[in-house]
Formats: C-alpha cells, sequence, structure tokens
C-alpha cells in the first residue's frame, strides 16, 4: 500500500522561509516529485529527488531521504504568490501516488 | 519540456450522459495516465494510457466506467460513463517528461455532472 503524509496547512510571512515535510511508506519507489497546485489550476512541476540529498532550484529546494521514507520542500524569500497548495508524490514506474497537499498561505 | 492540451477544459454535464476527454502531446511519449481529483481532495490515478493495448486500471477503476483509448504516441482519450453527480472532477491527463525526471500534467478538464 501506499501512505504519504504531509501536514495540512501552513502558514508564513512574506519573505520569510518554509518548511514542507513529507514522509512516506510505499511498495515501490523510483522517485519522489513536489508539485504547486493554485487554487482553480493543474499541479505544476516543482522537482524531482532519486538520489540522498538536496535539490536545489532558485527559491525552492527539495530534500530526499530515502533510508528514513522522507523528503521536505523548502520556499525562501517567500512571495503572496507562492500561496498555494503543494503536492508530495511518490513514483513508482512513474505511476504517483500523492499525498493529501499541504496549503500554504503567504500572509503580508 | 512536453506541452499538453485536454480538450474540453471545462463542462457541465447531465446526469447519466458521457463525455470523452481528449489529451494530445506535442511529442512522442511511452508513457501517458489519466488522474482524477475531486472537490478539495488530492491526485488519484486511474489508468496508464497503454498504446497499442488496452489500459491498466488502478483498484476502485474500471473501464466499463472510464474507457481509454490510446491510438498512438501522442493522443489519448478518457471518456467518463454514464455520469452521476459523485464523478464532477478535474481529470488530468500526465506524461513522462522522457528523461525520468519530470512528470508532467495537462490543463485538466474540470466536469460538473448535475
Amino acid at each position: 500500500g501506499q501512505n504519504i503524509d504531509q501536514p495540512t496547512e501552513m502558514t508564513a510571512t512574506e519573505g520569510a522561509i518554509v518548511q514542507i515535510n513529507c514522509t512516506y511508506q510505499t511498495s515501490g519507489f523510483n522517485g519522489l516529485f513536489w508539485y504547486q497546485q493554485h487554487a482553480g489550476e493543474a499541479p505544476t512541476f516543482l522537482s524531482y529527488n532519486v538520489l540522498d540529498g538536496l535539490e536545489e532550484k532558485g527559491r525552492f529546494s527539495s530534500f530526499l531521504s530515502r533510508s528514513k521514507g522522507y523528503s521536505y520542500l523548502l520556499l525562501k524569500e517567500l512571495q503572496m504568490k507562492d500561496s498555494a497548495s503543494y503536492l508530495c508524490a511518490v513514483s513508482n514506474d512513474y505511476k504517483l501516488s500523492f499525498g493529501a497537499g499541504t496549503t500554504v498561505t503567504v500572509r503580508a | 519540456s512536453a506541452v499538453i492540451s485536454q480538450k474540453p477544459s471545462r463542462d457541465i454535464c447531465q446526469r447519466g450522459t458521457s463525455l470523452t476527454i481528449q489529451c494530445q502531446v506535442d511529442s512522442q511519449v511511452t508513457m501517458m495516465f489519466w488522474y482524477r481529483q475531486q472537490p478539495g481532495q488530492s491526485l488519484t490515478l486511474i489508468a496508464t494510457a497503454n498504446q497499442g493495448s488496452e489500459a491498466t486500471y488502478e483498484s476502485g477503476f474500471v473501464i466499463d466506467k472510464f474507457p481509454i483509448s490510446r491510438p498512438n504516441l501522442t493522443f489519448s482519450t478518457l471518456t467518463v460513463s454514464n455520469m452521476s453527480p459523485e464523478d464532477s472532477s478535474i481529470y488530468l491527463c500526465s506524461v513522462e517528461g522522457g528523461s525520468g525526471n519530470t512528470i508532467y500534467f495537462g490543463e485538466g478538464s474540470w466536469l460538473t455532472v448535475v
């Protein structure tokens, strides 16, 4: 079975840093994806981790520890437009199992 | 990156009818998938669209309710059959980006069943 957990909601201030944690227990693993989804829109790809460690992409970074079944997405220098849902997804042969999503609200 | 177009983008459907959603990709892709996102929930995989053979369905989804076609490497359709209000969802087409490290989604098809 697939079990992917992430917090439901997080609130942060503009300019701050927020870390969204994701823990997983899955029957197969080919990599872990993070997506951003604004209300009324489709998910957009943010990051992919297949090996342990940190992947940095501008203001967004993602970390993976396969032995711990753990990942996090780090959002730095938060902007109002970063208010969205962030989805953690585990890939097994390119088939994705998603967590419930974390709604991030950025306040001025 | 792959560009994925879905049609229709939105529709309001009558209970008991069927609707076919199209997914067109701007390049040949091996792996294509269909997902559903019910209101307030995350995405759930419906099936893998296999080129030249029957789709592979996930637990809880059946071919009679969600028939899928994949005539070539750039196109697929998902039909939502005999719709009920519970089928009101976003339906999303997804493809593997070719390098193994990206999976893209189409813009989604927002269906409301009344």
